[in-house]
């Protein structure tokens, strides 16, 4: 199964604080899981990505947790600004035969930051 | 440097009518891609291109064709659109090695009335 489950679907939150979303996955297949963010008419631009033997990373303000028992990950976004408000899709790799990556992706946050 | 570029950024359909979109990237990428995104649902692959001449099928590849005649140009048709193909195309690349950072185009939007 290639599904990987997000949620919630939407979230607001003030300016300064430290929205949360979660996915969770059952192919133990996957090689990788990334964060893609996608502002209002462009396409999604990697955030930042984590390796399933590592159970945290930092990239700036942007914090990915994985738990691999549980099979589940989640992004922090710490300090939110206005600017951070956007559509966060989580996703997961693996490699296709001859080259690449599927990815299989989550079905989205909507973040809006309030100031 | 562009990027990956779209072709067109908008466009109406009947049912029935066929059309092409077409895909650009300027990074040298080995891979290319096709999605779609519908409210509710994410992204999902519809074809895919490990390299030029070749292609494979993604998730949801049916009503669709793709070609990869040059390694920078990666082409999707529709030869007889359907409402249900009402959506937001994107097309992606990456390079060789992390592969799991596609770099996407601005998006196509396309409805089929």
């Amino acid at each position: 199964q290639q599904q990987v489950k997000q949620s919630p679907q939407s979230l607001i939150v003030q300016k300064g604080g430290i929205p949360i979303i979660n996915c969770a996955y059952e192919n133990t297949a996957f090689d990788y899981f990334p964060w893609y963010q996608q502002f209002p008419g462009k396409g999604p631009a990697l955030l930042i990505a984590i390796r399933p033997d590592v159970s945290e990373k930092k990239e700036g303000r942007f914090t990915i947790s994985f738990n691999k028992s549980a099979k589940q990950f989640s992004l922090h976004i710490m300090d939110s600004q206005p600017g951070d408000s956007a559509t966060y899709f989580c996703a997961a790799s693996w490699v296709l035969t001859g080259g690449g990556n599927k990815l299989t992706f989550g079905t989205g946050t909507q973040l809006k930051v309030e100031l | 440097n562009a990027g990956v570029t779209q072709t067109p950024k908008f466009r109406v359909l009947k049912t029935g009518q066929s059309m092409t979109l077409l895909c650009a990237q300027d990074m040298n990428h080995e891979y290319m891609y096709w999605y779609r995104q519908d409210p509710g649902m994410g992204l999902r692959l519809i074809h895919y291109s490990v390299g030029e001449g070749t292609t494979a099928k993604g998730e949801v590849p049916d009503g669709y064709n793709v070609s990869r005649l040059k390694k920078q140009n990666f082409l999707l048709g529709l030869e007889s659109a359907a409402p249900s193909q009402t959506s937001v195309y994107f097309c992606a690349s990456s390079p060789q090695g992390i592969s799991y950072e596609q770099y996407f185009g601005p998006g196509t939007r396309l409805t089929v009335t």
